[in-house]
Parts: C-alpha cells; sequence; structure tokens
C-alpha cells in the first residue's frame, strides 16, 4: 500500500488567497483525521471523518477552515481566506477503526506571506 | 481537562548511553496510549499502543511501559539513528474519538 498520500508537499501563498490541501487515506481505513502541527502549539487534531461523515470539527479554528471528505479515497482541506498565522505543517491520518493506529501522512508545509 | 506532558523537552545521548522519556497523562478514562516517532519533514510514524497499565511492548532497542498516569519510553543502547522526535498520544473514553498529542521529546544520539 502507498500509505497516504498527501498534496502538495509545500505551498506558499499570499496573504487573503484559498488554499486547498489535499488527502488520500489508506485504502479501506473508515476514519480521517486532519492535523495540524506548528512550534508553538505542536500536532493540534482539526477535524476527523468516520465513513466520509465529519464526526468532530471541534478543532477547527474559525470559519475559514472548512473540510471535506466527498467519497472514501479523497478528502480536502481548506482555507480562505488565508492570513499568516495559518503557516504550518498539515498532516492528514487515517485508521482502519475507531481507537485504532492512525498512519499519517508526508505533510503539507504551508507558508502563508 | 484531558492533558498529555512529555518530558525532557530535548535529550542528547551519547550512543550506547540508555535512558527513558516520560509521558504523563491526565485523562478521563484511558482508552490507548501511542508513541510515534517523527524524524524531520516527515510525518509520525506509530510505534506503540499500549491499553491498560502494567503493559508493556518492545521493538528492538524501544521498551514502551505503561501506569495509570505515566508512560515511559525505554530506549537500551541507543544508536545515532534512533535520533528523532518521539511523540506520545492519549485518547480518552469520553468526549469522542479526539487524539491527544504531547510536545514531544527531541532526541539525539552522538556517535
Amino acid at each position: 500500500d502507498a500509505g497516504v498520500i498527501q498534496s502538495p508537499r509545500h505551498e506558499v501563498t499570499e496573504m487573503g488567497q484559498e488554499v486547498t490541501l489535499r488527502c488520500k487515506p489508506i485504502s479501506g481505513h473508515d476514519y480521517l483525521f486532519w492535523y495540524r502541527q506548528t512550534m508553538m502549539r505542536g500536532l493540534e487534531l482539526l477535524i476527523y471523518f468516520n465513513n466520509n461523515v465529519p464526526i468532530d470539527d471541534s478543532g477547527m479554528p474559525e470559519d475559514r477552515f472548512s473540510a471535506k471528505m466527498p467519497n472514501a479515497s479523497f478528502s480536502t482541506l481548506k482555507i480562505q481566506p488565508s492570513e499568516p498565522r495559518d503557516s504550518a505543517v498539515y498532516f492528514c491520518a487515517s485508521s482502519l477503526s475507531q481507537g485504532g493506529t492512525q498512519y499519517f501522512g508526508p505533510g503539507t508545509r504551508l507558508l502563508v506571506l | 481537562e484531558d492533558q498529555v506532558t512529555q518530558s525532557p523537552e530535548a535529550l542528547r545521548l551519547q550512543e550506547g548511553e540508555s535512558s527513558s522519556l516520560n509521558c504523563s497523562y491526565t485523562v478521563s478514562g484511558l482508552r490507548g496510549l501511542f508513541w510515534y516517532r517523527q524524524d524531520p519533514g516527515k510525518g509520525p510514524e506509530f510505534l506503540f499502543t499500549l491499553y491498560s497499565a502494567g503493559e508493556e511492548k518492545e521493538k528492538e532497542r524501544l521498551k514502551a511501559t505503561l501506569t495509570k498516569k505515566e508512560s515511559f519510553l525505554h530506549i537500551t543502547a541507543p544508536k545515532p539513528e534512533d535520533s528523532a522526535t518521539y511523540l506520545c498520544a492519549v485518547q480518552a473514553r469520553t468526549g469522542g474519538f479526539k487524539t491527544i498529542f504531547g510536545a514531544g521529546t527531541r532526541l539525539f544520539v552522538k556517535a
């Protein structure tokens, strides 16, 4: 299996622009997670899905952030409009079951100027 | 409030010098405790899952243990390739399926 796939790996954008991050989970995994990692706050859970349905989005920082999972093999995290404080590494992870091991993708390093 | 605290923040060891990393947690009913390794520029890589106090798991030079309040990651005779950030995470039985990560311990092993 190719593991969790994320794109792009790096994104540099200007403040106010829309940013879309993409994730393909491991085939057969029913749970998908979006995390953000910064030096100041560490790794934070933003939102997670079960069978394509958002279950807990309490970690989404603001209405500027939105996430979708239109099918079992694809999810997006969108930031609109982006701000410099959104600069971070965004990880996607998937797991086979509730409470199961989460497998992380390589991350998208976002820089908002 | 559920919380995870890792110590030390950073640890420098000589090759072969064994040591332990600590993960203290406060959670309303532990569902599971996870250890991950993270190399620079990469995503966290799963190491162990522990579910109940007294449980231990081993993998090569690493051994994870769990009590009701903390977990230890013991590193025996480390090598330079063990240099990485080690993350601890917990899941609670209540409050959904949220995973809370600690800030991590950065380990440096010098040859």
